[in-house]
């Protein structure tokens, strides 16, 4: 089956303390990115990546991290979590063409930071 | 002024009506427009996308594009309760193949 997946799917930790989410695709998609989901702010991008090695921020980047070693996986580092990382986060791929990259979202990583 | 916009409802409309759902965009350069459903707690899901001009119809669903006026809308017809959701509007955003997205409309489908 086609998806997009992320682990974990809950996480609660605290200030400080490093977490890194995965993120892995199984539709040989060149590109994967990065979203956070805040009420009343929707979907934000906070890193993309067009391929393997390449990277570069998105509209809220601070505080976070990505790599992207091989196609299929492009994890979220968070070095520091702070209360303000508190959000729904949501991994996404799609193939590189011209017109319409119709993503595909993993189902979600729910954030707390105490 | 946001780069998408839209109305956040709740739009309510009964069941077998037909749903408007509307998105003005700022970006005169914006070339293709999705539509994605999301129910409480789960993730966006790909409904429809538009990059041309006029009427696109899938299903139940149309959408509509008019670039002259930055508009994009999703008419649902025969509105089911399985409907109602969270219905995300993006654009585009160049280069980079972002998305970026409107805030959402709530649509509740009363039975």
């Amino acid at each position: 089956e086609a998806q997009v997946t992320q682990n974990p799917r809950y996480l609660i930790t605290v200030t400080g303390k490093k977490l890194t989410v995965t993120c892995s695709q199984n539709m040989n998609h060149e590109y994967m990115s990065w979203y956070r989901q805040d009420p009343g702010l929707g979907l934000r991008q906070i890193y993309y990546s067009m391929n393997v090695e390449v990277t570069d921020k998105g509209d809220v980047p601070e505080g976070y991290k990505v790599s992207r070693k091989e196609k299929r996986n492009f994890p979220l580092i968070l070095e520091s979590p702070s209360p303000n990382q508190t959000s729904l986060y949501f991994c996404a791929s799609s193939p590189w063409r011209e017109v319409y990259n119709e993503q595909f979202f993993g189902p979600g990583t729910r954030l707390t930071v105490l | 002024q946001k780069e998408v916009e839209q109305n956040s409802g709740p739009l309510s409309v009964p069941e077998g009506a037909i749903a408007s759902l509307n998105c003005t965009y700022s970006d005169r350069g914006s070339q293709s427009f999705f539509w994605y459903r999301q129910y409480s707690g789960k993730s966006p899901e790909l409904i429809m996308f538009i990059y041309s001009n006029g009427d696109k119809e899938d299903g139940r669903f149309t959408a509509q594009l008019n670039k002259a006026s930055q508009y994009v809308s999703l008419l649902i017809r025969d509105s089911q309760p399985s409907d109602s959701a969270t219905y995300l509007c993006a654009r585009e955003g160049g280069a980079t193949n972002k998305l970026i997205f409107g805030t959402g409309t709530l649509l509740a489908v009363q039975p």
